[in-house]
């Protein structure tokens, strides 16, 4: 049991909304990671935080934001959602040390989003 | 920039056979190698990795990893196959460099499939 928690499990919305995910990371873990898992492929890597702060962000458009709260809890954002994001929706959390060096990631159960 | 490629995106192997899943990567910068493990409708799980040291990598479940600089390559293997091993297995390289630590780049899996 990793200590990683997303919500929900499974959503459901349709084009156009706009939909929040959280994510809870694992016990003195001060890093939260995004990734998206298209059905059939690998996770891709959205984005990062440190610090409350965006700590490096991969090729995803500015509608897909994130936050991280003092507790190193984290949301994810997607406005204006399209049907290809539809995917599972991973938050990883790590432990990034003084040197900024992160130690190894550990994963949520995801959560599946589904856009009609 | 660094990129993981995943051989044959689907094993089959008999229940105590050897298990073999290859894993190359691409990377400009000494890399930091994972191998997780994902079962249906869960997260990813960390079976093994390579920081520094020792090239042969021991993980859980009996799996075990060795880094080839030489060939760029991180393959997976498990003498004896068991029917609980069938399951997602995904390849990841990380740059654990300051402000690029904990991003995961993924190859796009490997469906581990077990006969009995």
């Amino acid at each position: 049991e990793t200590g990683v928690t997303q919500s929900p499990t499974h959503l459901i919305k349709t084009r156009g909304q706009q939909v929040t995910l959280r994510c809870s990371s694992q016990s003195g873990h001060n890093t939260v990671s995004w990734y998206q898992q298209a059905l059939g492929q690998g996770p891709q890597f959205i984005f990062q935080y440190y610090r409350e702060e965006e700590n490096g962000r991969g090729n995803f458009p500015p509608r897909f934001s994130g936050l991280q709260f003092p507790n190193y809890s984290s949301e994810l954002n997607v406005n204006a959602l399209e049907l290809d994001d539809s995917a599972l929706y991973l938050c990883a959390s790590s432990l990034n040390n003084l040197r900024g060096m992160n130690t190894e990631a550990f994963f949520g159960q995801g959560t599946r989003l589904t856009v009609v | 920039a660094q990129s993981v490629t995943q051989l044959g995106s689907h094993v089959s192997v008999s229940e105590g056979a050897l298990v073999l899943l290859r894993c190359n990567y691409s990377s400009s910068v000494p890399p930091y190698l994972f191998w997780y493990v994902q079962y249906p409708n869960q997260g990813l799980q960390l079976l093994l990795k390579y920081t520094t040291g020792a090239t042969l990598v021991k993980g859980i479940n009996g799996f075990e990893a060795e880094f080839k600089k030489s060939e760029t390559s991180f393959h997976l293997t498990k003498p004896s196959a068991h029917m609980s091993d069938a399951a997602e297995y995904f390849c990841a390289v990380s740059l654990m460099i300051y402000n690029q630590g904990g991003k995961l780049i993924f190859g796009q899996g490997t469906e581990l499939s077990v006969k009995p």
